[in-house]
């Protein structure tokens, strides 16, 4: 079955430490992942994908195709990284997405 | 440029009434989507339509219908709303349904049903 899961429904970090928001997956095939932010009142983002191999914003995400992770690291999380992110898996034919159920992330001064 | 625009963004139905979620883009985009949003369980795919004049069930797909009236506009029908279908509803589009495709939200509808 084809899965995505976040363990972490709030992670609370003080500024400045450094901060990982897990993702686990269960797929078949090749995955390709995303992670998609939505900040306070803004809607539903891109923030990176594993096959562009960027860093956004400072944040990074491995895909280890071993443990079936993509977690998402920022070494010195900032105040304005406090919100709802969402790890995504491409499920195939049609561009479909699964979600993950999203990890609010809090960064407190 | 708006984006992926949505309408309404608020609406209260009575169980058993019907409506429709409107859901437009203006960036030239083949494939648009359909999300619900329901606390705890992250977003899921509702209806997709990959290309203009197709479109197929995604994950949670009964009790809904949609139309592709056209390349930008992508509908969502509630025939007969039950309380169950109480969430926010997320449109979004993107370039082509490939895989690696970024995909664009709406700003989404909150509907309650009572």
């Amino acid at each position: 079955a084809q899965r995505v899961t976040q363990p972490e429904k709030l992670l609370s970090v003080f500024k400045g430490a450094p901060v990982e928001l897990k993702c686990n997956y269960s797929y078949s095939g090749s995955p390709e992942l995303f992670w998609y932010v939505q900040y306070s009142r803004q809607r539903l983002q891109l923030l990176l994908r594993h096959i562009s191999r960027e860093s956004i914003k400072g944040f990074t995400a491995d895909l280890n195709k071993g443990e079936t992770s993509f977690h998402l690291k920022k070494p010195f999380a900032q105040e304005e990284d406090s919100a709802m992110y969402y790890c995504a898996l491409s499920a195939g034919q049609g561009g479909k997405l699964i979600f993950g159920q999203g990890t609010e992330l809090s960064v407190k001064p | 440029n708006a984006g992926v625009t949505q309408t309404p963004k608020f609406q209260v139905l009575k169980t058993g009434q019907s409506m429709t979620l409107q859901c437009a883009q203006d960036m030239n985009h083949n494939s648009m989507y359909w999300y619900r949003q329901d606390p705890g369980m992250g977003l899921r795919l509702i209806y997709y339509s990959a290309s203009e004049g197709t479109t197929d069930k995604g994950e949670v797909p009964n009790g809904y219908n949609v139309s592709r009236l056209n390349k930008r506009e992508f509908s969502l029908r509630l025939e007969s709303a039950a309380p169950s279908q109480t969430s926010v509803y997320f449109c979004a589009s993107s370039t082509t349904s490939g895989v690696s495709e970024t995909q664009y939200f709406g700003p989404g509808t909150r509907l309650l049903v009572l």
